[in-house]
């Protein structure tokens, strides 16, 4: 099962650009998290943001998180090639400290040198 | 943090045969560890909850007798392919939840020929 939705599911962007990616989740959660992976490879933890939480930064990262809508956005800044990948959000949902981590969708994000 | 260590990181067998996965916490204890398959484009779908000294809980449509999931310590979980087919080939990963945050092994990509 998947909690969440991702949008938008291919992003194409020139270096330099920022990029934006949306997450919506449907239960009430402990923390949200994003993750990066490369084609074909592992997941790459990227920054974790709790419930009680807005806003969290991280190098060229920005999460944002509004509980209210139960979404979430994760912001690239200054895009290099480099970040091409697909990017997911990630939730656990509020029941016990170690519930299931359920993935959105995803978004794929290519940074055209 | 933590660590997750998965083992082998790829696998090539031959249809019919048996394929077992390892996925271990190298620094911490897990009375809960997730596994997860991935085909290729798409997201990382839940299979199933891994219980330390219990049985494992299945997500709907996973097939229990086909995919063997055992996680006799608190460190160690496995998963088993059964009678591996073409279609079970896929990226298989497994996380460990420590103080509500996941942590991922690096993933086991498994091709039946």
């Amino acid at each position: 099962s998947q909690q969440g939705e991702e949008d938008p599911q291919a992003l194409s962007i020139q270096e330099g650009e920022n990029a934006t990616m949306n997450c919506s989740y449907k239960t009430s959660i402990n923390n949200l998290q994003w993750y990066r992976q490369n084609s074909g490879r592992g997941l790459v933890h990227l920054i974790l943001i709790r419930s009680n939480e807005r806003e969290k930064h991280s190098g060229r990262l920005r999460v944002t998180l509004d509980t209210s809508k139960k979404s979430s956005s994760l912001l690239i800044t200054a895009s290099r090639a480099a970040d091409t990948a697909s990017y997911f959000c990630a939730t656990d949902a509020r029941k016990t400290s170690y519930d299931k981590v359920i993935f959105g969708p995803g978004t794929s994000l290519s940074v055209i040198p | 943090g933590a660590v997750v260590s998965q083992h082998p990181s790829w696998v090539i067998c031959k249809s019919g045969t048996s394929v077992k996965i390892e996925c271990r916490s190298l620094d911490f204890q897990a009375t809960t560890m997730f596994w997860y398959r991935q085909f290729p484009k798409q997201s990382l779908m839940l299979m199933a909850t891994s219980n330390e000294g219990s049985k494992a809980t299945y997500e709907q449509g996973v097939e229990k007798d086909k995919f063997l999931i055992n996680h006799a310590s608190l460190t160690l979980s496995t998963l088993t392919v059964t009678s591996a087919h073409p279609e079970d080939s896929s990226f298989y990963i497994c996380s460990a939840p420590r103080n509500t945050e996941a942590f991922f092994g690096q993933g086991t990509r498994l091709t039946v020929v």
